[in-house]
């Protein structure tokens, strides 16, 4: 089955600096990949939907200068965290469709762990 | 607005069935996904239903009624191993396609 990938598996970083994070779909393309935050015990929260090539698409409430994102390839996506805070720290994972116009089934990466100190 | 909501908790004994609901108000609807999260794990797709009907995969099913925005997933022969985390979703369209996710039901199987 498709195969995506995130880097790194975990972060720790010091409050006021930038993290970056790197969502790859291993053996296939993905015009589209979206990228969620998961509080512990908690469901989803969609972020933003990242589109190759253009300009990614927020949800409201999501800051987009605090959350960079860019799909500059077919197989890569990433998430910028900038100016992190201890409030920024939680899980982030990417997920892309398993196909085009397959949206409904997504494979997610296996997620990156995000703690600001 | 937009929500999906599901039980917080559901226990269950090796070898039941168990059925976990999901009610949803959403905009835009297209169908109803379910996914299985374990702990510290990535979630992974379990069944989709875009009409209104059972969906059967193996020991999983999803049933879908759009006249009652309502859904389930049924799990059958439950194993040790099922216990995890199970979310629906909603797919829907407004200006992009898009999942929502609901509140998340946590699935304990007991010996």
């Amino acid at each position: 089955g498709a195969v995506v990938s995130q880097h790194p598996s975990w972060v720790i970083c010091k409050s006021g600096t930038s993290v970056k994070i790197e969502c790859r779909s291993l053996d296939f393309q993905a015009t589209t990949m979206f990228w969620y935050r998961q509080f512990p015990k908690q469901s989803l929260m969609l972020m933003a939907t990242s589109n190759e090539g253009s300009k990614a698409t927020y949800e409201q409430g999501v800051e987009k200068d605090k959350f960079l994102i860019n799909h500059a390839s077919l197989t890569l996506s990433t998430l910028t965290v900038t100016s992190a805070h201890p409030e920024d720290s939680s899980f982030y994972i990417c997920s892309a469709p398993r196909a085009s116009g397959s949206y409904n089934e997504q494979f997610f990466g296996p997620g990156t762990r995000l703690t600001v100190l | 607005g937009q929500s999906l909501e599901q039980p917080s908790e559901v226990t269950a004994v090796e070898g039941a069935i168990v059925q976990i609901n999901c009610t949803y108000q959403t905009s835009g609807f297209y169908g109803l996904s379910w996914y299985q999260q374990h702990d510290g794990g990535a979630p992974t797709f379990l069944s989709y239903n875009a009409l209104d009907g059972l969906e059967e995969t193996g020991r999983f099913s999803s049933f879908l009624s759009r006249s009652d925005s309502y859904g389930y997933l049924l799990l059958q022969e439950l194993q040790m191993k099922d216990s995890a985390s199970y979310f629906c979703a909603a797919a829907r369209m407004d200006s992009s396609y898009k999942l929502i996710f609901g509140s998340g039901t946590r699935l304990l199987v007991r010996p």
